[in-house]
């Protein structure tokens, strides 16, 4: 168990909704990261937050967009879904302390379907 | 260019026999981390180990080893007396910098299944 959770476990959309996506950190973590994996692929990175600000981003529209929250938790919207952005979607946390070395753990992922 | 390659979409290995796992990687950053995870059918990303640029030594835990050949830009994964468990698709990854925005951002290559035979 790492100790970061997502919810929902599974979500079907259809194009052009509106979905958001929830991701509870380890306690104490102060970066959450949120990736895109599609079927047979690895993960691709979307962004990431830090101390509740977007502090880097992956080749992704801005109609991907995220939030922290001073709790631990975190949220990845996506506006105006389209079929490709079907895929598991997965956060991850980790402490930064500057060294570098800072292992990230991952949720169990939620797996979005659009139709 | 692909920042991660893993060449071997799958693997197969007899159970209680090691196995080894590759990874070649491109950056041009001296400061960079190594991580490999599992990811079972259900999805969970589990982190198995890491390797530093500036680590002299091979990162060990477990029954986890990684083969770290800096000139050769290689990671590969050793995972030793296999078990059943262990059947499932691993992926290694790369974070480049030491800091700032780099800490988020895994580069993942495309992995490897893994299947355990009894």
């Amino acid at each position: 168990e790492t100790g970061v959770t997502q919810s929902p476990t599974h979500l079907i959309k259809t194009r052009g909704q509106q979905v958001t996506l929830r991701c509870s950190s380890q306690s104490g973590h102060n970066t959450v990261s949120w990736y895109q994996q599609a079927l047979g692929q690895g993960p691709q990175f979307i962004f990431q937050y830090y101390r509740e600000e977007e502090n880097g981003r992956g080749n992704f529209p801005p109609r991907f967009s995220g939030l922290q929250f001073p709790n631990y938790s975190s949220e990845l919207n996506v506006n105006a879904l389209e079929l490709d952005d079907s895929a598991l979607y997965l956060c991850a946390s980790s402490l930064v302390v500057g060294t570098g070395m800072e292992t990230q753990y991952f949720g169990p992922g939620t797996r979005l379907l659009v139709l | 260019a692909q920042k991660i390659t893993q060449t071997q979409p799958g693997m197969f290995v007899q159970e209680k026999e090691a196995v080894t796992l590759d990874c070649t990687y491109d950056t041009s950053d001296p400061s960079y981390g190594l991580f490999w995870y599992k990811q079972p059918s259900s999805g969970e990303m589990i982190f198995l180990i890491y390797q530093g640029s500036y680590d002299q030594q091979n990162a060990t835990e477990g029954r986890y080893s990684l083969n770290f050949q800096k000139a050769r830009k290689s990671a590969n994964l050793v995972i030793s007396a296999s078990q059943l468990g262990d059947s499932a698709m691993y992926f290694c990854a790369m974070r480049e910098g030491s800091g700032g925005t780099s800490y988020g951002k895994l580069t993942f290559g495309q992995g490897t299944i893994l299947t355990v035979h009894p």
